[in-house]
C-alpha cells in the first residue's frame, strides 16, 4: 500500500534532549511538510522540501531541523532550543509537478511528542 | 497574522440538516483552496478544493463556494452524517502546483447531533 508512515505515534522525552521524529513515503512524491498542530492554532508549517537535498524554513523553523538526503525520507529533529515541543506533529507529501497540477497534501498519522 | 481564519470553534448540527462550516482570508494572492478533514490524533484527509476561477465546486454532498469579492469561502455539508463528526481545516495557497505550500486555518469542530 502506497501511503505516508510516521513512526512512533506517540513518544515521550525529557526536556533539554533532542529527539528526531519519522517521516517516510512510497509515492514517489517530490514535495514534503512538516506541520505542527497545536489546540486552539491549527496547522502551523515547521520546514518544507521541494526536492532531495534541499529544504527551506516555515513559519515556525526555530528550534527545529530537517534533512532530505532521499526522496523518500524527511525526518524532523526537534531540539532542545525548542521552547515548548510538546504537539502533535504532522508530515505531508505532495506529487511532483511533473505528474500533477494541483497542491493536495497527503498527510501521515502523526506523532504526538510529550516533553517531560 | 492569521492569513486564513475560521471564526467558529465549534459548530453543532442536528443528523440530517445542512452543516455550514466558514472560512475568511486576507491575502489577496491566494488563488486556490482546500478543505480537510481531520479526526483525533490522525492526520487530516483532503476533501474538497476550488481554484478561484470558480466560485462553486460540489462533490457529492459536499459543496465549497468561493466569494472571492468578501475573500470568503464556505463549506455545506448536506445531509450531515454522524460519520461527519470531526474538525474541518481550510486551507489556501498561492497557486494550485503540486509544491505550493498550504496556509491552514485553526479548525472548526463540527459534531454531528444523532
Amino acid at each position: 500500500d502506497g501511503g505516508i508512515t510516521q513512526s512512533p505515534k506517540y513518544l515521550f522525552r525529557k526536556e533539554g534532549q533532542n529527539v528526531t521524529l519519522s517521516c517516510e513515503q512510497n509515492l514517489n512524491h517530490d514535495a514534503m511538510y512538516w506541520y505542527r498542530q497545536d489546540p486552539g492554532q491549527g496547522l502551523r508549517l515547521i520546514y518544507y522540501s521541494q526536492i532531495v537535498n534541499d529544504f527551506q524554513k516555515g513559519d515556525i523553523a526555530e528550534g527545529y531541523s530537517v534533512s532530505r538526503e532521499k526522496k523518500e525520507s524527511f525526518p524532523l529533529t526537534v531540539t532542545s532550543a525548542q521552547k515548548n515541543p510538546t504537539a502533535f506533529y504532522l508530515c505531508a507529501s505532495t506529487p511532483s509537478l511533473v505528474f500533477s497540477s494541483y497542491n493536495e497534501q497527503f498527510f501521515g498519522p502523526g506523532t504526538r511528542l510529550t516533553v517531560l | 497574522d492569521q492569513q486564513v481564519k475560521q471564526n467558529s470553534p465549534s459548530l453543532s448540527v442536528q443528523e440530517g440538516r445542512i452543516s455550514i462550516l466558514n472560512c475568511d482570508y486576507t491575502n489577496s494572492m491566494f488563488d486556490y483552496f482546500l478543505w480537510y478533514k481531520k479526526y483525533p490524533a490522525e492526520g487530516p484527509t483532503f476533501l474538497i478544493s476550488i481554484s478561484s476561477i470558480k466560485d462553486k465546486n460540489e462533490d457529492g454532498r459536499f459543496t465549497v463556494f468561493l466569494n472571492k469579492s468578501a475573500k470568503h469561502l464556505s463549506l455545506h455539508i448536506v445531509p450531515s452524517q454522524p460519520g461527519d463528526s470531526a474538525v474541518y481545516f481550510c486551507a489556501a495557497s498561492e497557486s494550485n502546483f503540486g509544491n505550493e505550500k498550504l496556509t491552514f486555518g485553526t479548525g472548526t469542530r463540527l459534531t454531528i447531533i444523532p
